[in-house]
């Protein structure tokens, strides 16, 4: 089976603009998960989709948001991007309570 | 509020010796735990998990763990280290009362292996 994919791997935005990644789970998986990892706050939950729906939210402002197709893909999308965004963007899928990680997006604001 | 603890920020073994990292959770109930492996620019790999019953699980490259409920601990252990497993490893736990996936991470434990 493949794993889980993330496009693109590396992105640079400047301040104010927006962005969209998209992670596309193990084939099967109905749940995604999106966390973000800085240096600073280490790996925090934004929040997971199942079946098209936001089952969990984690603390993060209005300016994140996600969708889930019916395929299982999911995006999230960032908005009026401020620096401190700048981080690794993990997608994770899961079929039961094991997530299983993808690659990554390194979103840099400049 | 639900925490992981991983209290050692670095930690350098030389190859071959032994290696213990610890981990603390703290959670109303007993949370599934698990273990991830990260390589610079890398996922997450899962080296191993934790959801009942036997308290020494068994994981993936020569790594076990042990779930200590009297000390809430899931402690990372592997009996000779070798260069290869210079990495960054997390401890993470997640509810069994919620529904759904949603980690709770510690701070990370950093390894370096000596030649």
């Amino acid at each position: 089976k493949a794993g889980v994919t993330q496009t693109p791997r590396y992105l640079i935005k400047t301040r104010g603009q927006q962005v969209t990644l998209s992670c596309s789970p193990i084939s099967g998986h109905r749940s995604v998960s999106w966390y973000q990892q800085t240096p600073g706050q280490g790996l925090q939950f934004l929040f997971e989709y199942f079946s098209e729906t936001q089952r969990n939210k984690g603390n993060f402002p209005g300016r994140f948001s996600g969708r889930q197709f019916s395929n299982s893909r999911s995006e999230m999308n960032v908005s009026t991007l401020e620096l401190g965004d700048s981080a690794l963007y993990l997608c994770a899928s899961s079929a039961t309570n094991e997530q299983f990680f993808g690659p990554g997006t390194r979103l840099t604001v400049l | 509020a639900q925490s992981v603890t991983q209290p050692d920020i670095h930690i350098t073994v030389s190859e071959g010796a032994s290696l213990e990292l610890r981990c603390n959770y703290s959670y109303g109930a007993t949370p599934y735990l698990f273990w991830y492996v990260q390589s610079p620019g890398q996922g997450l790999q899962l080296l191993l998990k934790y959801f009942s019953g036997d308290t020494l699980v068994q994981g993936i490259k020569g790594f076990e763990a042990e779930f200590k409920r009297s000390q809430s601990s899931f402690n990372l252990r592997k009996p000779s280290v070798h260069w290869s497993d210079a990495a960054e490893y997390f401890c993470a736990g997640d509810d069994p009362n919620n529904a759904g996936n949603m980690l709770t991470f510690g701070g990370g434990t950093r390894l370096m292996v000596k030649p």
